[in-house]
């Protein structure tokens, strides 16, 4: 079946701008979860969606950073005032929470972001 | 807090040779364990996994057993093949089956042939 999707691939943006990046889950997964994958620091987890319960936001480096899941599928990371920093792979991967492959999580092929 | 360290690379090997890449964790209670890899242009793919003290995880020809006495899942393959080039992450899940991975920094291995 269908993995998770990502788009866009690449964004490049000016610093200071806003950039909104979409993650599809597969089907059926009931958690999302982001990461950042950067030279310096590895990856790094950002927030995790569960459900309906309140996401877990302990990830996010500063306000600037947001996310929301509608319908319990798609997901949208938003960065506000983009800084060079900023720059890395964001990556979004899904996963089930019950059965033989319970807390698997699928990643996507990320999307590059680039600010200048 | 949680955390996981693996071995620095790069590594660098020649086919059919040994790989041990290892890894150990820093948890409370009972994490799931996991190995990740990357391959050059491609997204992160689970390789291997465990959930329990004991249980040996096995995909590929590679094989991870999970040993709570020494907080370690080390990561050996018996022959490498120039395939096998890739980035390996270690990763654990504090949860077991919830919540975030914590990653290791990841162990880039060269295969030459």
């Amino acid at each position: 079946g269908a993995g998770v999707s990502q788009s866009p691939s690449n964004k490049v943006t000016e610093k200071g701008k806003d950039v909104e990046l979409r993650c599809d889950p597969i089907s059926g997964h009931t958690a999302l979860y982001w990461y950042r994958q950067s030279l310096g620091q590895g990856l790094e987890f950002l927030i995790y969606f569960q459900g309906n319960s309140a996401p877990d936001k302990s990830g996010l480096p500063s306000d600037r950073f947001s996310a929301e899941r509608t319908g319990g599928s798609v997901s949208t990371l938003t960065i506000q005032r983009t800084q060079q920093e900023d720059s890395a792979v964001y990556l979004c991967a899904s996963s089930i929470l019950s059965g033989p492959t319970s807390g698997e999580q699928y990643f996507g092929p990320g999307t590059r972001l680039t600010v200048t | 807090g949680n955390s996981v360290t693996q071995m620095e690379g790069p590594v660098t090997l020649s086919e059919e040779a040994f790989l041990t890449i290892n890894c150990t964790y820093t948890a409370t209670g009972y994490p799931s364990l996991f190995w990740y890899v990357q391959y050059p242009g491609e997204g992160l793919q689970l390789l291997l996994k465990a959930t329990k003290a004991d249980d040996k995880g096995s995909n590929k020809g590679f094989e991870a057993t999970y040993r709570k006495e020494t907080t370690s899942f080390h990561l050996e393959k018996g022959s490498v093949q120039v395939s096998d080039s890739a980035v390996y992450f270690c990763a654990l899940n504090k949860k077991g089956s919830q919540g975030n991975l914590i990653f290791g920094k990841g162990t880039k291995l060269s295969v030459k042939p």
